[in-house]
């Protein structure tokens, strides 16, 4: 059971914008940064947003994220079928002092 | 080139020991925070531990805690997992990653399989 909780699929036609959030605490997104990494099938996690809501170069500026309160969430606008891949959202949790992932969102393009 | 590179990964039998290494290039690594993640088979990721630059600060998720070591050598570029008295449940690809200034990983490897079983 993760701490950080994300719904374990979401979907969209090309074109759409998609959401995905992530939910936790004052333990950890509400009092930490929140990061989100993508994980195409077979492959190693890559860093999609740092620091709630930057994007690293070489992110399209279709991927954005955005923190309120103890929650936070991935927006993807004008869905690719490239864009098929496991989300995970990721906050420090000053309690367990330790780094705590999402149970990841698996997206898929109709 | 920028990267890390793990290895050593393996089949080890359920109370066994295993020693993962992660090379690091083109950057300072004595720099930087470093961190181990996980995943196992069809799983989600899972932090495990962490190190800070001269190695003198540590943190572990408390699933490892007593049987994993991380450790480094600044001097090799070098980052390592001692892993003792495996579990079943330890099976995953295990991931060396670079942190940025916030503590948080942004540069990971490709991965190295750790498969406990008899």
């Amino acid at each position: 059971q993760s701490v950080l909780t994300q719904p374990p699929s979401a979907s969209g036609t090309p074109g759409q914008r998609v959401t995905i959030s992530c939910s936790g605490s004052s333990s950890n997104i509400g009092n930490n940064y929140v990061y989100w990494y993508r994980q195409l099938p077979g492959t190693a996690p890559k860093l999609l947003i740092y620091r709630n809501n930057q994007r690293p170069s070489g992110v399209p500026d279709r991927f954005s994220g955005s923190k309120s309160g103890t929650s936070a969430s991935l927006a993807i606008s004008g869905l690719r079928s490239e864009d098929e891949a496991d989300y995970y959202c990721a906050a420090w949790d000053d309690s367990l002092s330790g780094l705590e992932f999402g149970g990841g969102t698996k997206l898929t393009v109709l | 080139e920028v990267q890390v590179v793990e290895s050593g990964g393996g089949l080890v039998q359920p109370g066994g020991s295993l020693r993962l290494s992660c090379a690091a290039s083109g950057f300072i690594f004595s720099s930087y925070w470093m961190n181990w993640v996980r995943q196992a088979p069809g799983k989600g990721l899972e932090w495990v531990a962490n190190i800070n630059q001269d190695g003198s600060e540590k943190y572990y998720v408390d699933s490892v805690k007593g049987r994993f070591t991380i450790s480094r050598d600044n001097a090799k570029n070098s980052l390592s997992l001692q892993m003792n008295s495996l579990r079943a449940e330890d099976t995953a690809i295990y991931y060396c990653a670079r942190s940025d200034s916030s503590n948080y990983p942004t540069l990971w490897g490709q991965g190295t399989m750790v498969t406990v079983s008899s």
